[in-house]
C-alpha cells in the first residue's frame, strides 16, 4: 500500500531564500507524482506533474524532481516570496489505479 | 470562469441527520472525486467517478454515498452522519483522471457533526 510522507511539516524562511520541500513514497511503481499548493480556506491548485518516465519538471521559479529508485521527490522554490506562503502537498498515483495518495503537506511561511 | 463549486461551504449538523454536499463543475470533465482532509492524515479519497453512472470507492468510502447522474454534478451523501465524519471535504474534477495536470479542486466544505 502506497504511503506518502512529507518533511518538514512546517518551514519558515526569510524572503529571497531558495528552499527544498521533500516528499517520500513507499511504492516506487508510481505512474506519476504531483505537487499541489493549498491556500487557507481554499482548495488545491496543481503546480507540477512528473510522469514516471521523467526526472524533473519546471514552472517558473518551481522545479520538481523525481527519483523513483529512492522513492523521493523534491520541490525546489527559487528566490522565495511572501506570496509563496501556503501548504504544499505532494501526491502519488500508482499504476492501475486512478487514486491519488497525498502526503500530509509542508506548511511554508515566507516572511519579508 | 472554469470552476468547481461546492455547497454548502460550512455545515454544522447532528448525528444521524442525513445531509448532501453538492459538487458541480462547468468544464465538461469526465473525472470527478471526493476527498476528506484531516489534520495529520492529509487528503484521503472517498469516492471517484470516471463518467456518468460510473463510480468507485476510494480509500475511505465507509459512511458515504455518491451518485453521478449528470456529468457536471457529483453529490456526496451522508445517510447517517457521525462525529468521526467531521472534516474538511473537497470535490475535484479533471478531464483525464488523476494523470492530468488539470486537476481542479473546489473551495472545500467544512463539516461538523455533533
Amino acid at each position: 500500500k502506497q504511503e506518502v510522507t512529507q518533511i518538514p511539516a512546517a518551514l519558515s524562511v526569510p524572503e529571497g531564500e531558495n528552499l527544498v520541500l521533500n516528499c517520500s513514497f513507499t511504492d516506487s511503481a508510481i505512474y506519476n507524482l504531483q505537487w499541489f499548493r493549498q491556500d487557507p480556506g481554499k482548495g488545491l491548485t496543481s503546480l507540477l506533474l512528473i510522469q514516471s518516465s521523467q526526472r524533473e519538471q519546471t514552472s517558473g521559479r518551481l522545479n520538481a524532481s523525481l527519483d523513483k529508485s529512492s522513492g523521493r521527490s523534491t520541490l525546489y522554490i527559487a528566490a522565495s516570496q511572501p506570496g509563496d506562503s501556503a501548504t504544499y502537498l505532494c501526491a502519488a498515483r500508482s499504476y492501475n489505479t486512478d487514486k491519488l495518495i497525498f502526503g500530509t503537506g509542508t506548511r511554508l511561511q515566507v516572511f519579508p | 470562469e472554469a470552476q468547481v463549486t461546492q455547497n454548502p461551504r460550512y455545515l454544522i449538523t447532528v448525528t444521524g441527520k442525513k445531509l448532501t454536499v453538492t459538487c458541480s463543475q462547468n468544464m465538461n470533465h469526465e473525472y470527478m472525486s471526493w476527498y476528506r482532509q484531516d489534520p495529520g492524515l492529509g487528503l484521503r479519497q472517498i469516492y471517484y467517478s470516471m463518467n456518468v453512472e460510473v463510480t468507485d470507492k476510494g480509500d475511505v468510502p465507509e459512511g458515504y454515498k455518491v451518485s453521478r447522474k449528470e456529468k457536471r454534478n457529483f453529490p456526496l451523501i451522508l445517510e447517517s452522519p457521525s462525529p468521526n465524519q467531521t472534516s474538511l471535504y473537497f470535490c475535484a474534477s479533471s478531464p483525464g483522471g488523476t494523470g492530468s495536470i488539470e486537476q481542479y479542486f473546489g473551495p472545500g466544505t467544512r463539516l461538523t457533526v455533533t
